[in-house]
């Protein structure tokens, strides 16, 4: 049963564009989320985090949205950049960052 | 500053060979785990350490065994390997706070024949 989704396994966008990853999660006990990036042959790499008591984080050009009445988070990436294309996976945990729940991952290509 | 660094990069196995992979993070991190990423899958946690002298089991444990040897180092052993443990193993540590984020090593990708 998988408990973090990610249905798009690819996204394009054009270079400057707005970028949109999508998530979806079941466990209505997770109270926390995080983004990872991650290149090939290299490890995930923290991006940004939510707090269940939060609806939106913000951090540059990364915005993370929560809602959680329907159980989705979404990354926005504005403006989309070449080296923002990477895999992006979301994660889900509760009472802290420690067991996290990872999501499939979606593949972002940004297109010149 | 290395952060999580994880050896070897690369190793291909024979069926029931045994085999232990080696984590170490320098950042004085309290907690420590390891993962599995498949083709097509998300991290699946196998298993994690909170802190030096304690281990637990996460999503995937069957068929590993971890020792936390001491705060820097956290080690993965597969005692009998199968081809489906074939995948890439990737360690991870996190500091005292809760909600402080994991830092990844780069992974070692695993082949078992």
């Amino acid at each position: 049963d998988q408990q973090v989704k990610q249905n798009s396994p690819s996204l394009s966008v054009q270079e400057g564009r707005i970028s949109i990853l999508n998530c979806d999660y079941t466990n209505s006990m997770f109270d926390y989320f995080l983004w990872y990036k991650k290149y090939p042959a290299e490890g995930p790499t923290f991006l940004i985090s939510i707090s269940s008591i939060k609806d939106k984080n913000e951090d540059g050009r990364f915005t993370v949205f929560l809602n959680k009445s329907a159980k989705h988070l979404s990354l926005h990436i504005v403006p989309s950049q070449p080296g923002d294309s990477a895999v992006y996976f979301c994660a889900a945990s509760h009472q802290g960052a420690q067991k996290l729940v990872f999501g499939q991952g979606t593949r972002l290509t940004i297109n010149p | 500053n290395a952060g999580v660094t994880q050896t070897p990069k690369f190793q291909v196995l024979k069926t029931g060979q045994s085999m232990t992979l080696q984590c170490a993070q320098d950042m004085n991190h309290n907690s420590m785990y390891w993962y599995r990423q498949d083709p097509g899958m998300g991290l699946r946690l196998i298993y994690y350490s909170a802190s030096e002298g304690t281990t637990d089991k996460g999503e995937v444990p069957n068929g590993y065994n971890v020792s936390r040897l001491n705060k820097r180092e956290f080690s993965l052993r597969l005692e009998s390997a199968a081809p489906s443990q074939t995948s890439v193993y990737f360690c991870a540590s996190s500091g005292r706070d809760t909600n402080q984020p994991q830092h990844f090593g780069d992974g070692t990708r695993l082949s078992i024949l």
